[in-house]
This record gives C-alpha cells, structure tokens and sequence, in this order.
C-alpha cells in the first residue's frame, strides 16, 4: 500500500493568485497522477507525472495553468496557476502500488485531496 | 476510447435494503475494475477490486463481479447501513501505466 499526504488540505484563494499543492509518498513509486474533482462532479484528470520526465497533461489541460515538478519517486507538486472561481475543486494527488501482474498491486492510493476555494 | 458508465444518482434507502450501482464500461483490451467510496468530507478510498473476468471483489459487504460478457462491474450489498452513506465511483484502468478513467458517481443515502 501506499500513503499519500497533501499539503494544504484546504485553502481559500485570492482570484489572480496562484497556490502549489504538495504530495509527499510513504515509499517511492514510479507513476504519480494529479486529478481534479469540481464540486458535485467526479474526478478528471489533470496530468500523469513520472519522475525524470515532463509530466503528460490531459486534453483541457496546460503547463503554463498547472505546472507540475517531480524531483523524486517520492514527492511532486502541482501549481494552480492564476486561480479564478472557476479553479475551486478538490485537487487529489494518486499514486500506483504495483503492476498489472503483482495480485497485491495494480491499486491507485488517494491522498486526502486538496480543497480549494477561489474567491 | 475508454469510458464508464454509472447508474444516475441519488440512490435512497432504507437501513438493511438491498443495494445495486450499476456500472459498465468500454474498453480496449482487458481493464482492470475498480469501486471507490467518498464518505462526506473524506477522501477517496478504494472499495475493491477485480482484475480479470469473473474475479469478484468483496469487502465491508460490499460486493462486485467483473463480467466481461456484459462489460458490467455491478456494486451489489445484501444489507446497507446508515453509515454506507456516501459516493461510489467505478474506475476502470486498461494497462499498467495508465491512470483511472471515472464514472460521473452516484450518491447513496441510507436513512434509518
């Protein structure tokens, strides 16, 4: 297993600002994932983040609105660049424990999510 | 492409009913299926699991079985509680390297 923490876990934000989210894992892990959640809806994803290469954004996605490091196996943050109402959401960092082929793997871990509201 | 599909919420109920979310998806190749559950104000926490045809995952009651037949992850519980109160997801993850694909939820309310 893995556990994952977020940094904030909440904030409020002011439009024009922008906020980096920290997520710090328990073991090293290759593949990270940032994940969007807007409120009443499901989880969208933003970018995968591998360590030692430049993270691969979603379709609606950009570097230059979320900027994402991953200096480590053990550790990665995602920026919310220029923030307007539109960004307030849970923004939840992922990890993936194991391959397809380990029966104890194959499992995505959720941090705690980090709640931000724009105002 | 890849996608899931869930029943529409909100599912009411009353304590110790019988429970289905319906779940089916589209894919290449052979995914691997997944519940999570969003307790309110918590984070998302894997329910259970399967990863190949006719595994079914079980745990806290809950259960569901991959059909490949169907293409359907059916969440099924003989008896749900006040507290299974939440939001359920089914995933999908088609190959090691690739991120889960969401269904839109469904939220559950069990009243006593």
């Amino acid at each position: 297993s893995a556990v994952i923490s977020q940094k904030p876990s909440r904030d409020i934000c002011q439009r024009g600002t922008s906020l980096t989210i920290q997520c710090q894992v328990d073991s090293q892990v290759t593949m990270m994932f940032w994940y969007r959640q807007q409120p009443g809806q499901s989880l969208t994803l933003i970018a995968t983040a591998n360590q030692g290469s430049e993270a691969t954004y979603e379709s609606g996605f950009v570097i230059d609105k979320f900027p994402i490091s991953r200096p480590n196996l053990t550790f990665s943050t995602l920026t919310v660049s220029n923030m307007s109402p539109e960004d307030s959401s849970i923004y939840l960092c992922s990890v993936a424990a194991g391959t397809l082929d380990d029966a104890s793997g194959n499992t995505i871990y959720f941090g705690e999510g980090s709640w931000l509201t724009v105002v | 492409g890849n996608s899931v599909t869930q029943m529409e919420g909100p599912v009411t109920l009353s304590e110790e009913a019988f429970l289905t979310i319906n779940c089916t998806y589209t894919a290449t190749g052979y995914p691997s299926l997944f519940w999570y559950v969003q307790y309110p104000g918590e984070g998302l926490q894997l329910l259970l699991k399967a990863t190949k045809a006719d595994d079914k995952g079980s745990n806290k009651g809950f259960e569901a079985t991959y059909r490949k037949e169907t293409t359907s992850f059916h969440l099924e519980k003989g008896s749900v509680q006040v507290s299974d109160s939440a939001v359920y997801f089914c995933a999908l993850r088609n190959q090691a390297g690739t991120a889960l694909i969401f269904g839109k939820g469904t939220t559950l309310s069990v009243s006593s």
